[in-house]
């Protein structure tokens, strides 16, 4: 199983940068990193995901370290909205995601 | 709207007492999955289906029950055997696997032992 590290928890100022670190030192050449977030009580979110190269969207960034050891993600400014735990996932051995405990991540005003 | 519907969103299950969730998507996806989720801890895949008529085990299948007999629906039976069913059930949907899928969650159904 492709198996990721997360700090279990995080704060950061409102309108601020979040910055979410992630190591993943075990997953393959062809695996792509995933990022998903949970508001408490609801269902899983997609945020974004990444194979090699640094990537953006409307919600945040991805920056994935050239050996691919670790990744980041980024939003670029924290509303009180996006406090939620974080998820930075791998794929198991029979092709699943894996989603462990990730971060939770709590903005505050 | 496109998306999955999970019901009913709170559930409560009497000892030796079998309960289904229901979990349907309009996303014309081909691949299901169901996970569980304990308070403060991450998700664990209890049974996933790929194709109508197919499904396999997930990490923790034990004392629980699934069926695929159409595209959009895929019902998870919590049976008597599952000693300690009380948790958040998460069903979730995608394209089929191919290293780049991304999943759809519902909004989960919450069950309770009385």
């Amino acid at each position: 199983d492709a198996k990721t590290t997360q700090p279990p928890s995080m704060d950061c100022a409102e309108g601020r940068a979040a910055n979410l670190p992630c190591n993943h030192s075990t997953i393959s050449g062809n695996e792509y990193v995933y990022w998903y977030r949970q508001i408490h009580s609801q269902g899983p979110q997609y945020i974004i995901h990444g194979l090699k190269n640094n990537e953006t969207n409307e919600m945040a960034s991805l920056i994935i370290t050239e050996d691919r050891k670790s990744s980041t993600l980024i939003l670029p400014h924290a509303t009180l909205r996006d406090t939620a735990v974080y998820y930075c996932i791998g794929r198991g051995s029979q092709g699943n995601l894996i989603f462990g405990k990730g971060t939770k991540l709590s903005v505050k005003p | 709207d496109g998306g999955i519907t999970q019901s009913p969103k709170y559930l409560f299950r009497k000892e030796g007492q079998n309960v289904t969730l229901s979990c349907e998507q309009n996303l014309n996806h081909d691949a299901m999955y169901w996970y569980r989720q304990d308070p403060g801890q991450g998700l664990r895949l209890i049974y996933y289906s790929q194709i109508v008529n197919d499904f396999q085990k997930g990490d923790i299948a034990e004392g629980y029950s699934v069926s695929r007999e159409k595209k959009e629906s895929f019902p998870l039976t919590v049976t008597s055997a599952q000693k300690n069913p009380t948790a958040f059930y998460l069903c979730a949907s995608s394209t089929p696997w191919t290293y780049n899928e991304k999943l759809f969650f519902g909004s989960g159904t919450q069950l309770s032992v009385l």
